[in-house]
């Protein structure tokens, strides 16, 4: 299947300081990706939709401001958490869609002290 | 609004046993239907993707099968071994909105194979 990547895999950040996650799709080009985020034990929460070369679409309750989405490339969205709380830490996956199929990437563990 | 319900949420099998995972959707309107393994601390891969219009989907001990109509797909593992060991999902895919149409995730089973 399609190879979705991100990076960084972890990362622990201070209060109040802002954090960027890629994802790219290695060896296909998405039009389209999507950011989740993942509690404890919780199925995958759809943070956003991120359509290249124009705005995310944020779902209920997420706020744009703080979650910034940029699908600058055809293989590459960024997701950066602006003055990250403690309450942002989670785990928070992307994806991209190939026609009928959706892949995942591996993950980023987001730590915020 | 679709939801989108797995039973068991957990399940522990002894190796080589054959098993059956069920998953339900209120809305029979999808496009499609994704199975994924999720192991502790990583991302979803992608296991097997049934079309609105087949009936089952098959890849090596896998057999994902697809009832539109009554809203029900199942997942069975043949020959389980303890590397089966994971969260298992399904998720299905509303028909129209194009690419930018949304997976609905299930609860997950968090399955166990014991040696």
């Amino acid at each position: 299947g399609a190879v979705v990547s991100q990076h960084p895999s972890r990362v622990i950040c201070k209060s109040g300081t802002s954090v960027k996650i890629e994802c790219r799709s290695l060896d296909f080009q998405a039009t389209t990706m999507f950011w989740y985020r993942q509690f404890p034990k919780q199925s995958l929460m759809l943070m956003a939709t991120s359509n290249e070369g124009s705005k995310a679409t944020y779902e209920q309750g997420v706020e744009k401001d703080k979650f910034l989405i940029n699908h600058a490339s055809l293989t590459l969205s960024t997701l950066t958490v602006t003055s990250a709380h403690p309450e942002d830490s989670s785990f928070y996956i992307c994806s991209a869609r190939i026609v009928h199929e959706q892949f995942f990437g591996p993950g980023t563990r987001l730590t915020v002290l | 609004k679709q939801e989108v319900t797995q039973i068991p949420a957990a399940l522990s099998v002894p190796e080589g046993e054959n098993l059956v995972l069920n998953c339900s959707f209120t809305d029979s309107a999808i496009y499609n239907l994704q199975w994924f393994r999720q192991d502790p601390g990583k991302g979803l891969t992608s296991l097997l993707l049934i079309q609105s219009s087949q009936r089952e989907q098959t890849s090596g001990r896998l057999n994902a099968s697809l009832d539109k109509s009554s809203g029900r797909s199942t997942l069975y593992i043949a020959a389980s071994q303890p590397g089966d060991s994971a969260t298992y999902l399904c998720a299905v895919r509303p028909v129209g909105s194009g690419t930018a149409s949304k997976l609905t995730f299930g609860t997950g089973t968090r399955l166990q194979v014991t040696l």
